[in-house]
């Protein structure tokens, strides 16, 4: 019930197409819901996040779905570019007795062909 | 700033090997986490720690253990390595335990067990 399902694992789009990842979870006690992006070598980053009060969020090209009856949220990716490349992870937050976790999806590795 | 680093950055070990891998955040942030990623699993927490002093067990903590000496550093020691425990480590560390505190990972430290 901690999972949070990610899809697809890898996926490839020619520049300026959109990108769409998929996570959907099941324990509704989740109260955030953070994206991290990857670049090969390197450490994940805050790349957007969103609370489940709010359906939608935006920060230039990264747009954020949320869907809470249905328990599922997404990344869209307007106008990718190659730089876009990496992996993206989505995530959940979890508050438990005195502290919280972020439960993580499974990875989907981005290749956006010039 | 540094922000967060790891050390070392490659480890080739023999099963049965101890290592420790150390983390140094210059944020001043009160939690420090270890993660593993491994291929299509997504990362998932080992252990924490909420403050100086403290550690706590994450989803996968056996066969670690972890110290909290310094605010600043958070120690991750694999006392008889195992093959299992080939992954990529990652260390991160957040000024608060909430959802919406960033979590700010380090560049990761890649280890093999022979």
């Amino acid at each position: 019930q901690q999972q949070v399902k990610q899809s697809p694992q890898s996926l490839i789009v020619q520049k300026g197409g959109i990108s769409i990842i998929n996570c959907a979870y099941e324990n509704t006690a989740f109260d955030y819901f953070p994206w991290y992006q990857q670049f090969p070598g390197k450490g994940p980053a805050l790349l957007i996040a969103i609370r489940p009060d709010v359906s939608e969020k935006k920060e230039g090209r990264f747009t954020i779905s949320f869907n809470k009856s249905a328990k599922q949220f997404s990344l869209h990716i307007m106008d990718s570019q190659p730089g876009d490349s990496a992996t993206y992870f989505c995530a959940a937050y979890l508050y438990s007795g005195n502290t919280g976790k972020l439960i993580f999806g499974q990875g989907t590795t981005l290749q956006v062909k010039p | 700033n540094a922000g967060v680093t790891q050390t070392p950055k490659f480890r080739v070990l023999k099963t049965g090997q101890s290592m420790t891998l150390l983390c140094a955040q210059d944020m001043n942030h009160e939690y420090m986490y270890w993660y593993r990623q491994d291929p299509g699993m997504g990362l998932r927490l080992i252990h924490y720690s909420v403050g100086e002093g403290t550690t706590a067990k994450g989803e996968v903590p056996d066969g670690y253990n972890v110290s909290r000496l310094k605010k600043q550093n958070f120690l991750l020691g694999l006392e008889s390595a195992a093959p299992s425990q080939t992954s990529v480590y990652f260390c991160a560390s957040s000024y608060g335990g909430l959802g919406y505190n960033e979590q700010f990972f380090g560049p990761g430290t890649r280890l093999t067990v022979l």
